[in-house]
């Protein structure tokens, strides 16, 4: 089945505990991506890859980095979380650009105490 | 910059039709996509609108028209399960290959 996956769903932590949020994808797409849906927000881009070690900042990338050494994954990574970091965050992917149709992952709940 | 507006809420009725504006502003353009999302799931995909014109697809159809930076998602014969949050969303040239939503409007559907 295609999907997109991320690990973990729900998520506690405290400030300043680095933690990690996996995707990954089993569509052979070379375009991810990660948002933040906060409410009355709508859903903000936080980075994106067009391919394997090519990643680019979205509209707030401040406190956040990511990675792609291979196709199928893209993680999260918060080094430093802090409190304005909880959020509902989604993984997603598409074949080559994000007009086209992006195949979004489950969330994951984030809580930094 | 890029911004696009749309209206934070609409209500209907089953059966009804229903339309979802969506303005925007960018420096460049290359289309504009609608997302729906249910409440707390993940947003799926609807369509596409490249160039001017309606594109439909079943109950639902979307319009764009770039000269006015206007499009809409038009949704008829409303079902109880259409109630959900919709998101337009633009790539602008000037943010590269990143996608810009709307602030997304809920749809509520009633009997």
């Amino acid at each position: 089945e295609a999907q997109v996956t991320q690990n973990p769903r729900y998520l506690i932590t405290v400030t300043g505990k680095k933690l990690t949020v996996t995707c990954s994808q089993n569509m052979n797409h070379e375009y991810m991506s990660w948002y933040r849906q906060d409410p009355g927000l709508g859903l903000r881009q936080i980075y994106y890859s067009m391919n394997v070690e090519v990643t680019d900042k979205g509209d707030v990338p401040e406190g956040y980095k990511v990675s792609r050494k291979e196709k199928r994954n893209f993680p999260l990574i918060l080094e430093s979380p802090s409190p304005n970091q909880t959020s509902l965050y989604f993984c997603a992917s598409s074949r080559r650009t994000a007009q086209e149709t992006q195949y979004f992952g489950p969330g994951t709940r984030l809580l930094v105490l | 910059g890029q911004s696009l507006e749309q209206p934070s809420e609409v209500t209907a009725v089953e059966g009804a039709i229903v339309q979802i504006n969506c303005t925007y502003q960018t420096s460049g353009f290359y289309g504009l996509s609608w997302y729906q999302q249910h409440d707390g799931g993940a947003p799926t995909f609807l369509s596409y609108n490249a160039l001017d014109g309606l594109e439909e697809t079943g109950r639902f159809s979307s319009f764009l028209s770039r000269s006015d930076s206007y499009g809409y998602l038009l949704l008829q014969e409303l079902q109880m399960k259409d109630s959900a949050s919709y998101f337009c969303a633009v790539r602008d040239h000037q943010a590269g290959t990143a996608l810009i939503f709307g602030k997304g409007t809920t749809l509520s559907v009633s009997s």
